[in-house]
């Protein structure tokens, strides 16, 4: 079966400093990925998806990015973190190539920046 | 593109009560509709999903949701809350396009009371 990770579940950081969350999917291959955030009050937001290596769609402007060095593996960084970055952040998969496909989540990552 | 609306941001249910929860959808072909839950601090869980056929789904959890195309909606129900069901839900909506992400809704947070 097909499982996702995503670390670390919980992260304090400074203002200015840089971010690294790490997502893996096992039990797959070729998967979409993404990254969505949530904010209190403000739902789900998509950030970055991915239909492969290398290859990023963002969807809103911001001063984070995403990167997919291996299939499984997608990404979650910035170089400098500001204030309102804080949010809980999900990593999900789905199925490649299919229309409206069922999108599975991780358990979340709390980043809190102080 | 495809958007949501959960208009409801809090509900409260009295225990053994009926529910339903309202989504609406805007998308020009047929939409592929999810809704997901999420208990605090998780990730989120897939309850149900509607991609054609029956407009009544069923789902985990004794939850079922209707399709009504002319009315552009995706209400979830349930004939008999329980106190577990407190938790956010949310409903989502796919395009019928391989390669593309989920919309979500911003959520609607479900209380139960005793």
């Amino acid at each position: 079966s097909q499982t996702i990770h995503q670390w670390p579940a919980t992260l304090v950081q400074p203002v200015g400093s840089p971010l690294s969350l790490e997502c893996t999917v096992e039990g797959t291959s070729n998967p979409n990925l993404y990254w969505y955030r949530q904010a209190a009050g403000r739902g789900l937001q998509l950030l970055f998806y991915s239909v492969g290596i290398g290859q990023i769609s963002s969807e809103v402007p911001q001063n984070l990015s995403a990167s997919r060095p291996q299939d499984r593996q997608f990404i979650l960084s910035s170089k400098k973190l500001l204030l309102s970055d804080s949010g809980f952040y999900l990593c999900a998969w789905s199925v490649q190539a299919v229309a409206g496909n069922t999108i599975y989540f991780g358990e979340g990552s709390w980043l809190t920046v102080v | 593109a495809q958007s949501v609306t959960q208009p409801d941001i809090h509900i409260t249910v009295s225990e053994g009560a009926s529910l339903e929860l309202r989504c609406n959808y805007s998308y020009g072909a047929t939409p592929y509709l999810f809704w997901y839950v999420q208990s605090p601090g998780q990730g989120l869980q897939l309850l149900l999903k509607y991609f054609s056929g029956d407009t009544l789904v069923q789902g985990i959890k004794g939850f079922e949701a209707e399709f009504k195309r002319s009315q552009s909606s995706f209400n979830l129900r349930k004939p008999s809350v329980h106190w577990s069901d407190a938790a956010e839900y949310f409903c989502a909506v796919g395009a019928n396009q391989a390669g593309t992400a989920l919309i979500f809704g911003k959520g609607t947070t479900l209380s139960v009371s005793s």
